[in-house]
């Protein structure tokens, strides 16, 4: 069972580019997270999606940023008109259904590092 | 408000036990993890607690107290490979966890 996968694993941008980052939840899970870290910083709750619906969007950045869980195919995370503050790791990460009121362990993608020049 | 506070950083001898505490704030919650993450990779799950006390695992223990909004991640016979940061994060009820900025441990010989 093929973990929680993010593609591309680096990704250089210049400033006013269009960022797309990819996450593949393992297989089975229907809930999607995307964090924002800082060097040597915590992790960031950005949003968190199920299958065709956002359900908590509330860190996300107002502008620029938009993400989406469609039927088919991977979360995407979409950063418009990138700045130079928008470098840091994004992590996806992914959790079985059911967990609701329980337990919700969160198992984690090995991140897209960007870099906005 | 949501908050948790844990040291920023620590250090620790090959051999010996280190204790990393973690306080928090929360108007929810439903659980708290602990999570490692070497430089560079993916946090990785090390232990959940969602009732009062302690949890073993191993090496590792995990304790909590929901009255005083504290947790503690317990380490023994460290080794090396132990250096990492360590995360600490509560379900808030829902499907969103908080993280705090994270506990970078210096396991040196």
């Amino acid at each position: 069972n093929a973990g929680v996968m993010q593609n591309p694993r680096h990704l250089v941008r210049r400033r006013g580019q269009e960022a797309r980052l990819r996450c593949s939840p393992m297989k089975g899970h229907s809930h999607v997270y995307w964090y924002r870290q800082l060097p040597e910083e915590g992790l960031k709750f950005m949003v968190y999606l199920q299958k065709e619906n956002i359900i908590d969007e509330s860190g996300m950045p107002k502008e620029r940023f938009s993400a989406e869980f469609p039927k088919e195919g991977p979360s995407i995370l979409r950063i418009q008109q990138v700045v130079r503050g928008d470098s840091a790791a994004y992590f996806c990460a992914s959790s079985p259904p059911g967990t609701s009121g329980r337990r919700n362990e969160q198992f984690f993608g090995p991140g897209t590092r960007l870099t906005v020049l | 408000g949501q908050n948790i506070d844990q040291p920023t950083e620590m250090t620790a001898t090959e051999g010996a036990i280190v204790q990393i505490n973690c306080t928090y704030q929360t108007s929810g919650f439903n659980g708290l993890f602990w999570y490692q993450q070497h430089a560079g990779e993916a946090p990785t799950f090390l232990s959940y607690n969602v009732l009062d006390g302690l949890e073993e695992k191993g090496r590792f223990s995990s304790f909590l107290s929901r009255s005083k909004g504290y947790s503690y991640l317990l380490l023994k016979e460290l080794q090396m490979k132990d250096s990492a940061s360590y995360l600490c994060a509560h379900n808030t009820g829902g499907f969103k966890t908080i993280f705090g900025a994270g506990t970078r441990l210096f396991v040196k010989a």
